[in-house]
């Protein structure tokens, strides 16, 4: 079946533009992440839905950031006033969540590369 | 706190030789390890994971972990390598909540 998708896969913007970044989770999944990856890093977690709900978005660096997953099936990562420091991939994850989250496999989309100039 | 670290940047390995990725975590309570591969232009793919039991993992294109709860490692290993693994390998640990903490990564180069 198919992947994680992500769009688009890539996004240049301006300082200060606004930007949505979305993804398509795997058909089914009620689990979903998105995570930022800086060059020469691993993916660091920003928030996390189960169905409609953000069940931690402890990850969140401020309050430009945003993201909604309004019927539970695909999630829209929204930033505000962007900066240069938020150019980054951008990746998104599912995973069934259904039963013992902890245990689930996240499986990744391709992620979105955003270059703020 | 959680974390995991991975201490080699990049691993050089001949191929046909057997490889090993290192990491090593920190975690409150029982870990749950898990080892992502990335190609270049593409997303995490999942390799394997330890949830409980056998302290050796067998995950895809096989590759395999070893848990050692003294050591607090979880490495990666092949018994031969291809040029074809070479990539950028991430491993995770999950805490009591949902997050993910990655490791910096670990370049891999399987040198023909």
């Amino acid at each position: 079946g198919a992947g994680v998708s992500q769009t688009p896969s890539n996004k240049v913007t301006e300082k200060g533009k606004y930007v949505e970044l979305r993804c398509d989770p795997i058909s089914g999944h009620t689990a979903l992440y998105w995570y930022r990856q800086s060059l020469g890093q691993g993916p660091e977690f920003l928030i996390y839905f189960q169905g409609t709900g953000a069940a931690d978005d402890s990850g969140l660096p401020n309050d430009r950031f945003f993201a909604v997953r309004p019927e539970g099936s695909v999630s829209t990562l929204k930033i505000q006033r962007t900066e240069r420091g938020d150019s980054a991939v951008y990746l998104c994850a599912s995973s069934p969540g259904a039963v013992g989250p902890r245990t689930d496999t996240q499986y990744f989309g391709p992620g979105t590369r955003l270059t703020v100039l | 706190a959680q974390s995991v670290a991975q201490p080699e940047d990049q691993v050089n390995v001949a191929e046909g030789n057997p490889l090993t990725v290192k990491c090593t975590y920190s975690v409150s309570g029982n870990p749950y390890l898990f080892w992502y591969v990335q190609y270049p232009n593409r997303g995490l793919q999942f390799l394997l994971k330890y949830i409980t039991g056998d302290n050796l993992v067998k995950g895809s294109y096989g590759f395999e972990a070893e848990f050692n709860k003294s050591q607090t490692s979880f490495h990666l290993k092949k018994p031969s390598a291809l040029v074809s693994d070479s990539a950028l390998y991430f491993c995770a640990v999950r805490d009591y909540g949902n997050q993910f903490y990655f490791g910096t990564g670990t370049s891999l180069t399987v040198i023909p």
